[in-house]
């Protein structure tokens, strides 16, 4: 089966930089891809990794190592407006679906 | 108007009572997705569909029913609702898997609390 893991919180300062892992075990993997929620929103997209290596946008960067089943988010200038619960998740079965991490609460604080 | 539309936003139920929920796009993708989310769960797959004809189920599909009445809808239903089917419920779209992203478009959500 697949499974995705993720810490359950993380806390940082406004400025500050912080990393989320996401680590991965998946049958056809296809691609990583990372989702912000802010309290009784809707997710929304962020970042997608399809191959190895670092994809910038913003503040925002996402990194793949395919061959360790691991991946993280980075966020740099943190700003209040970023706390929120972060997810990695796996496009798997050859692209077929779409299986999320339990999610990562970011608390940015002053 | 949003792209993907769920409908209702909240509900209120008693167990055993059957429910619908709708989900509406103008996006004009073939795939589409129900999710369920609880809290420290993130979200799980209960079913989706790749076009009108196609129904796949997913991680957690008992006690669900899915209906691709169009390219554009989507519906859940749940047949005998039972209280721990009390979730916040999300429908997405998006591109064929040849489009190279990641990208899950959701609706804004379905709050529904069976009593």
């Amino acid at each position: 089966g697949q499974s995705l893991e993720q810490p359950s919180e993380v806390t940082a300062v406004e400025g500050a930089i912080v990393q989320i892992n996401c680590t991965y075990q998946t049958s056809g993997f296809y691609g990583l891809s990372w989702y912000q929620q802010h309290d009784g929103g809707a997710p929304t997209f962020l970042s997608y990794n399809g191959l190895d290596g670092l994809e910038e946008t913003g503040r925002f960067s996402s990194f793949l190592s395919r061959s360790d089943s691991y991946g993280y988010l980075l966020l740099q200038e943190l700003q209040m407006k970023d706390s929120a619960s972060y997810f990695c998740a796996v496009r798997e079965n050859y692209g077929q679906n779409f299986v999320f991490g339990p999610g990562t609460r970011l608390s940015v604080l002053p | 108007d949003a792209d993907v539309t769920q409908t209702p936003r909240n509900r209120i139920t008693k167990t055993g009572k059957r429910i619908m929920l709708e989900c509406s796009q103008t996006k004009g993708h073939d795939r589409m997705y129900w999710y369920r989310q609880d809290p420290g769960l993130g979200l799980r797959l209960i079913y989706y569909s790749f076009d009108v004809k196609d129904i796949n189920k997913g991680e957690i599909s008992d006690g669900y029913s899915v209906s691709r009445q169009a390219q554009a809808k989507f519906s859940l239903s749940l047949e005998s609702a039972i209280p721990n089917q009390t979730a916040l419920y999300f429908c997405a779209t998006s591109d064929p898997s040849w489009v190279n992203t990641g990208e899950l478009f959701f609706g804004e959500g379905s709050r529904l609390t069976v009593l």
